[in-house]
């Protein structure tokens, strides 16, 4: 029973360049959270997603950051002409559905990103 | 606007003491607040949760402490053990309503044996 992947667990970007993380939700699992981790920071929320649908983009930057959880397949999210400042820890969440007890969010190990 | 405020950023205790983390927020609507456990390297991982109707939520070492009126709640570890050093962070989101969860910036709790 695989929790929730992510992939690469280290990605490593020249300015410019574009960044792609992906994220598998744990079976069964339709809800998919993308939050980003500053060093000594706590988990900032970027972006909500149910298949085929961007619930909550409100902490998603305007410019430059795209994320989508298509009908198959995992979850991205897409960092175009990458800075440094984007030099982070990505982490993916996933749950059952949205409500109740089932909105339990559960994890992934994270992909670290860092930009040279 | 920080809407969960976490104390202390850092603190150290010794093996068989209490750890006391303290987290208030401001939003009145929302009605989850779980804790995570992260070790370097890993993954936020689900601690223990607790709703605003009731006051205190226990499980094993670990105890939730919630003062609604104040809009505060807290983390009690007790007889703290060398393998509860990690960060811990506090955050709170709508159970019936879904979304995004609002975290503290994260407590670094070194047990000392």
């Amino acid at each position: 029973n695989a929790g929730v992947m992510q992939n690469p667990r280290h990605l490593v970007r020249r300015r410019g360049q574009e960044a792609r993380l992906r994220c598998s939700p744990m079976k069964g699992h339709s809800h998919v959270y993308w939050y980003r981790q500053l060093p000594e920071e706590g988990l900032k929320f970027m972006v909500y997603l149910q298949k085929e649908n961007i619930i909550d983009e409100s902490g998603m930057p305007k410019e430059r950051f795209s994320a989508e959880f298509p009908k198959e397949g995992p979850s991205i999210l897409r960092i175009q002409q990458v800075v440094r400042g984007d030099s982070a820890a990505y982490f993916c969440a996933s749950s059952f559905s949205g409500q109740g007890a089932n909105n339990e969010q559960f994890f992934g190990p994270g992909t670290r990103l860092t930009v040279l | 606007q920080q809407q969960v405020k976490q104390s202390p950023q850092s603190l150290i205790v010794q093996k068989g003491g209490i750890s006391i983390i303290n987290c208030a927020y401001e939003n009145t609507a929302f009605d989850y607040f779980p804790w995570y456990q992260q070790f370097p390297g890993k993954g936020p991982a689900l601690l223990i949760a607790i709703r605003p109707d009731v006051s205190e939520k226990k499980e094993g070492r670990f105890t939730i402490s919630f003062n609604k009126s104040a809009k505060q709640f807290s983390l009690h570890i007790m007889d703290s053990q060398p393998g509860d050093s990690a960060t811990y962070f506090c955050a709170a989101s709508f159970y019936t309503n879904a979304g995004k969860s609002t975290f503290g910036d994260g407590t670094t709790l070194t047990v000392k044996p």
